[in-house]
């Protein structure tokens, strides 16, 4: 399964855009990139996914490097509710029922 | 409202005793799956199901077992087989199999065996 490779942490504060980066440079052409996140002692939660092109929805936005070998989601403007760790998952189309977990990055929001 | 349910919130038994995590979802999604997350680290894959009557092991399926008799039920068996027995337990689903297609996760059960 190929991997990602995502900071341990990052900081923002309230209000400010945040810009979590992940790599995936052994990615095939057919991977989906999918974020999740999870919030303290809660289940995973959809972010979002793509597979190309750029992606927006009511949460977040997902850039997606030409190549594909990188991809940042991106949340506009950080609220304190958005503590959480993301991960960054890929998913093989012909192996779709596994979600490999990664460690995350855990982000910190200051008021 | 829709939603995965899992029960209890916390659970605490004794080594040596088998326990049941109960996962419950009214989505009507055919595919359901079992987590397990220790402390610090992501969510590894016990098992899966995608249809009644029929699941898969996941990565790390030794020491436990699974019945999927219903499409909304999914019951999680933890064994006296299984070492290290303590952690949190996660129930997903998802209504189409495919990568284009999210999973739902339900809220967890904290399992401590002493």
């Amino acid at each position: 399964d190929a991997k990602t490779t995502q900071p341990n942490s990052m900081e923002s504060n309230e209000e400010e855009p945040v810009h979590l980066p992940c790599n995936h440079s052994t990615i095939s052409g057919t991977d989906y990139i999918h974020w999740y996140r999870q919030l303290p002692s809660q289940g995973p939660e959809y972010v979002i996914h793509g597979l190309t092109s750029n992606v927006n929805n009511r949460m977040a936005s997902l850039a997606i490097a030409e190549d594909r070998k990188s991809s940042t989601l991106i949340l506009h403007r950080a609220t304190l509710r958005d503590a959480a760790v993301y991960y960054c998952i890929l998913r093989r189309s012909y192996n779709t029922d596994k979600l490999i977990f990664g460690t995350g990055t855990r982000l910190q929001v200051f008021p | 409202d829709g939603g995965i349910t899992q029960s209890p919130k916390y659970l605490f038994r004794k080594e040596g005793q088998n326990v049941t995590l109960s996962c419950e979802q009214n989505l009507n999604h055919d595919a359901m799956y079992w987590y397990r997350q220790d402390p610090g680290q992501g969510l590894r894959l016990i098992y899966y199901s995608q249809i009644v009557n029929d699941f898969q092991k996941g990565d790390i399926a030794e020491g436990y077992s699974v019945s999927r008799e219903k499409k909304e039920s999914f019951p999680l068996t933890v064994t006296s087989a299984q070492k290290n027995p303590t952690a949190f337990y996660l129930c997903a689903s998802t209504g189409l199999a495919g990568a284009r297609y999210e999973q739902y996760f339900g809220p967890g059960t904290r399992l401590t065996v002493t």
